[in-house]
């Protein structure tokens, strides 16, 4: 089976940096994705890891450790348009992307 | 390019009443094909996934069932519509790679009533 989780809400301001840690069990592992929401859109794709270490793209990074089952999205930079949710996305064996709650991120002036 | 097309944006029916969602993908061959619902305030759930025409594999069971008739169209349906049925639903496609993204379709919000 799958468990993950991710911290429900968290708010900072602009042009700050903010790191959204992940955690999972899954029965099979694969890789890992983060994706981005906003409000009433569907998911975007933003990032993969399946070796441990961290990916770095532009403002955003992903960080992975797969002997802790552990990874973190951190967003540099902070901008307004950044208020999103956020999904830890761990994928099974075949092929299968299970979806953590999703973290919302709130970007004040 | 690869597009995914998803109607419609929203729907709402009453209780009792048929579903059909229909999900299309162009610009690629035999994808892997998945439905997934959101209810409101909380994450993405898996209803089904299809690696080819005809092979449907359904995650969690309820009144939903999904057919693919063809290489690139993924269909939801169901007879009878409770309310638990209301959310958003989100038709979404990847290639048969480790790495592959899914990449979703624009989603259709539905609402029970």
């Amino acid at each position: 089976g799958q468990n993950i989780d991710q911290p429900t809400e968290m708010t900072a301001t602009e042009g700050a940096i903010v790191q959204i840690n992940c955690t999972y069990q899954t029965s099979g592992f694969n890789g890992l994705f983060w994706y981005q929401q906003h409000a009433g859109e569907a998911p975007t794709f933003l990032s993969y890891n399946v070796l441990d270490g961290l990916e770095e793209k532009g403002r955003f990074s992903s960080f992975l450790s797969r002997s802790k089952g552990y990874s973190y999205l951190l967003l540099k930079e902070l901008q307004m348009k950044d208020s999103a949710s956020y999904l830890c996305a761990p994928i099974l064996n075949d092929y299968k992307l299970s979806f953590g709650a999703g973290t919302t991120v709130t970007v004040r002036a | 390019s690869q597009t995914i097309h998803q109607w419609p944006a929203t729907l709402v029916q009453p209780v009792g009443s048929p579903l059909s969602l229909e999900c299309t993908v162009e610009g690629t061959s035999n994808p892997n094909l998945y439905w997934y619902r959101q209810a409101a305030g909380r994450g993405l759930q898996l209803l089904f996934y299809s690696v080819g025409i005809g092979q449907i594999s359904s995650e969690v069971p309820q009144n939903l069932s999904a057919s693919r008739p063809q290489d690139r169209q993924f269909i939801l349906s169901s007879k009878k519509l409770l309310l638990s049925d209301s959310g958003f639903y989100l038709c979404a496609w990847s290639v048969l790679q480790d790495n592959s993204p899914l990449h979703f379709g624009n989603g259709t919000r539905l609402t029970v009533t």
